[in-house]
């Protein structure tokens, strides 16, 4: 089993839809990742949390300690946010925070117009 | 500021040659950290360089190494190519300094094809 698992993975909504990404972690963390893929390659950090909920501009990222979940949510979903959207985690205690990130395997996202 | 920086973008080899990646990190950050991307295995870790020092390692076997110069910027190599190295490998610079928790910032990758 994965040490982190993405939910769906893959998802197709229409433009304006509200969306939801799900990861779940099995292991003790110190901080969690969310990036974004488009095609191409570029990998872009959208949030890193370690509690509590992030906002920017239509993305929101929250994150639940004690149950090891993360959601990414979009609101007003657009085609410009087609891409693949990764969840990876630092193993660890905060203080003894590495770069070593786990990943998972990615929600490949399709926002038609 | 300019960004994380890799060259070459894309790369031909042939089994049992050796190659090398370079990542120029963005400037002020210490850490350089590498991943690989394949289809089947997704991304994975390789190994972070800190001020000149391996601080991490991943799973990979010795052919993969790296280095890291006084100033920041990093190198990867990888000997006696397989097949399986066909991939793109990333990296990612942070600022690096503990404790805290470290945005990355990712380079556009090289994309090596091994045949």
């Amino acid at each position: 089993k994965n040490e982190v698992e993405q939910s769906p993975q893959n998802l197709t909504a229409q433009e304006g839809e509200f969306i939801t990404i799900n990861c779940s972690y099995s292991v003790g963390i110190s901080a969690l990742h969310w990036l974004q893929q488009h095609p191409g390659g570029g990998i872009v950090s959208l949030f890193m949390l370690s509690s509590g909920k992030k906002k920017h501009g239509r993305l929101i990222a929250t994150i639940n300690i004690q149950e090891k979940h993360s959601s990414l949510h979009i609101t007003a979903s657009h085609p410009r946010d087609s891409a693949v959207y990764i969840c990876a985690v630092e193993r660890g205690n905060y203080g003894g925070a590495t770069n070593k990130l786990i990943f998972g395997t990615g929600t490949l996202l399709a926002v038609q117009p | 500021k300019a960004g994380v920086t890799q060259t070459p973008r894309y790369l031909i080899k042939t089994r049992g040659q050796q190659v090398t990646l370079s990542c120029s990190p963005i400037s002020g950050h210490r850490s350089v950290s590498w991943y690989q991307q394949t289809p089947g295995q997704g991304l994975q870790f390789l190994f972070e360089y800190f001020s000149e020092t391996q601080r991490n390692k991943g799973n990979f076997p010795g052919r993969f190494s790296g280095r890291q110069f006084s100033n920041s910027r990093s190198e990867m190599n990888v000997s006696t190519l397989e097949l399986g190295d066909s991939a793109l490998y990333l990296c990612a610079s942070s600022l690096g300094g503990r404790p805290t928790y470290n945005e990355q910032f990712f380079g556009p990758g090289t994309r090596l094809t091994v045949l």
